[in-house]
């Protein structure tokens, strides 16, 4: 079945600096990526919503310039949280969502 | 805004036993999916079952059923014949096209497995 990837699984990085995630549909078209935050023990929070080729839709509360979501083509979208900081360590999930929609398996960011 | 409640935050089971975990929302579309996703200690998500809402049948698979009361707006998941591989938090979810397709949980609930 369809498989959606997310790169990296894991990452650590000082304050400050910018940490890029990837996720990829491997085999349909995502027309539409979805990104959620996930806090230890919490649910999963909606982020954002793009869609291929557009700029991306940002969920009330979260800062579209510190979370910055690309969707350029219909099996890649990416999160770069710009100068992180501590309370940015979370889980990152995406969902692609096209004919089929898949979610990802998460990224764990820890920001030092 | 459609909201998901989920009132367990943690549920224990015996092994072979059957657990039912509740869910309660509130929408006021017609036309909607529901859902019971499982997050095991990878934190994979996974989808456990789907109930389009115009459906008056609850769906099955295999273990696991739903309860779908649409007026009472309720959608409890029953496990039976509870395996240790169950173990794990359970997610419900709302999703309609009208709300853009956005996938909205309620707060999960941790299943426990006993031998």
């Amino acid at each position: 079945g369809a498989v959606v990837s997310q790169h990296p699984s894991w990452v650590i990085c000082k304050s400050g600096t910018s940490v890029k995630i990837e996720c990829r549909s491997l085999d349909f078209q995502a027309t539409t990526m979805f990104w959620y935050r996930q806090f230890p023990k919490k649910s999963l929070m909606l982020m954002a919503t793009s869609n291929e080729g557009s700029k991306a839709t940002y969920e009330q509360g979260v800062e579209k310039d510190k979370f910055l979501i690309n969707h350029a083509s219909l099996t890649l979208s990416t999160l770069t949280v710009t100068s992180a900081h501590p309370e940015d360590s979370s889980f990152y999930i995406c969902r692609a969502s096209g004919n089929e929609q898949f979610f990802g398996p998460g990224t764990r960011l820890t920001v030092l | 805004a459609q909201t998901v409640t989920q009132s367990q935050p943690e549920m224990s089971v015996q092994e072979a036993e059957t657990v039912t975990l509740s869910c309660t929302y509130d929408t006021s579309e017609s036309d909607y999916y529901l859902f019971w996703y499982k997050q095991p200690p990878s934190r994979q998500m996974i989808l456990v079952i789907r109930q389009e809402a115009y459906k008056q049948q609850n769906a099955t698979e295999n273990r696991f059923s739903v309860n779908f009361q649409k007026a009472a707006k309720s959608f409890s998941l029953k496990i039976s014949d509870s395996q240790l591989g169950d173990a794990a938090m359970y997610f419900c979810a709302y999703n309609s096209q009208a709300a853009g397709n956005k996938l909205t949980f309620g707060g999960g609930t941790r299943v426990l497995v006993k031998p």
